[in-house]
C-alpha cells in the first residue's frame, strides 16, 4: 500500500516569497490533515479536510496561508507571503475515519525562510 | 482545548533498559495516539488507544481513561529506538492535540 506522498521534501525561500506544498493521501482516505512542526515542538494542526470540505481551520493564519482539496483527494498548502517564523516542517497526514482511524503521515516538507 | 503533557522531555538510557514515557491530558478523549519520529524523518504511528493496553513487539502502550494518563513502555531497549516519541489525543471530531514529545537516546 502506497503511503502519504508529499513534495517537495525541502524548500528554501526568502521572506515575502511564496511557496506551495503538495500532499497525496493514502487511496480512499477521506480525512486529510496539514500540520506545522516547528523545531523542538510537537506538530500543530493547521487544517483538517473531510473529503473536499474543511472541518477545522481555526489555527490556520488565513492572511498568508491557504489550503485546498478540490476533488477530495490530493491537497495543496500555500504560504504567501512567507515570514521567517514560517520555517518549519509541514506534515500531511490522512486517515480513513475522522475520529477512529489510525493516522498515516507523510515524510514532511521542510521549509526554510531566509 | 486539551492540554497534553509528556514526561520526561529528554531521556538517555543504556541499551537493554526498560523505558517508560508518560502522557497526561486534561479533557476526555475519544482516542490517544503514540507516534515515533526519527531525526529528519516522518512520523510513524505506533499505537492508537481508546482503552486498556496494546502490545507490538517490544513496545507496550497503556491508557487509564479515568486518570487521563497513558504510558508507552519499551522493553530491552536498543539504539535504534532512539527517536522522539509523541503523544497525541483526539476529542470528538477535532483534530489531534500533540504533546511536545520525549527525546529518547539509547546508548550502546
Amino acid at each position: 500500500e502506497a503511503g502519504v506522498a508529499q513534495s517537495p521534501r525541502y524548500k528554501i525561500i526568502e521572506k515575502r516569497q511564496s511557496v506551495a506544498f503538495w500532499c497525496n493521501p493514502i487511496s480512499g482516505h477521506a480525512t486529510l490533515y496539514w500540520y506545522q512542526q516547528i523545531l523542538g515542538q510537537g506538530p500543530k494542526l493547521l487544517i483538517q479536510f473531510q473529503n473536499n470540505g474543511v472541518v477545522d481551520d481555526s489555527q490556520l493564519p488565513k492572511d498568508r496561508f491557504s489550503a485546498e482539496r478540490l476533488k477530495g483527494v490530493d491537497s495543496t498548502l500555500k504560504i504567501q507571503p512567507a515570514k521567517l517564523e514560517d520555517s518549519a516542517v509541514y506534515l500531511c497526514a490522512s486517515s480513513g475515519a475522522s475520529t477512529t482511524g489510525e493516522l498515516f503521515f507523510g515524510e514532511g516538507s521542510r521549509l526554510t525562510v531566509l | 482545548k486539551n492540554e497534553v503533557e509528556q514526561s520526561p522531555q529528554n531521556l538517555t538510557a543504556q541499551e537493554g533498559e526498560f523505558i517508560t514515557i508518560n502522557c497526561s491530558y486534561s479533557v476526555g478523549i475519544s482516542a490517544l495516539h503514540w507516534l515515533q519520529q526519527h531525526p529528519g524523518g516522518g512520523i510513524v504511528s505506533l499505537f492508537m488507544l481508546s482503552s486498556g493496553k496494546k502490545k507490538h513487539g517490544r513496545l507496550i502502550a497503556t491508557i487509564n481513561i479515568q486518570e487521563k494518563h497513558s504510558s508507552l513502555h519499551i522493553t530491552a531497549s536498543h539504539p535504534r529506538d532512539s527517536a522522539v516519541y509523541i503523544c497525541a489525543v483526539r476529542g470528538g471530531a477535532d483534530g489531534l492535540t500533540f504533546g511536545k514529545g520525549t527525546h529518547l537516546i539509547i546508548q550502546p
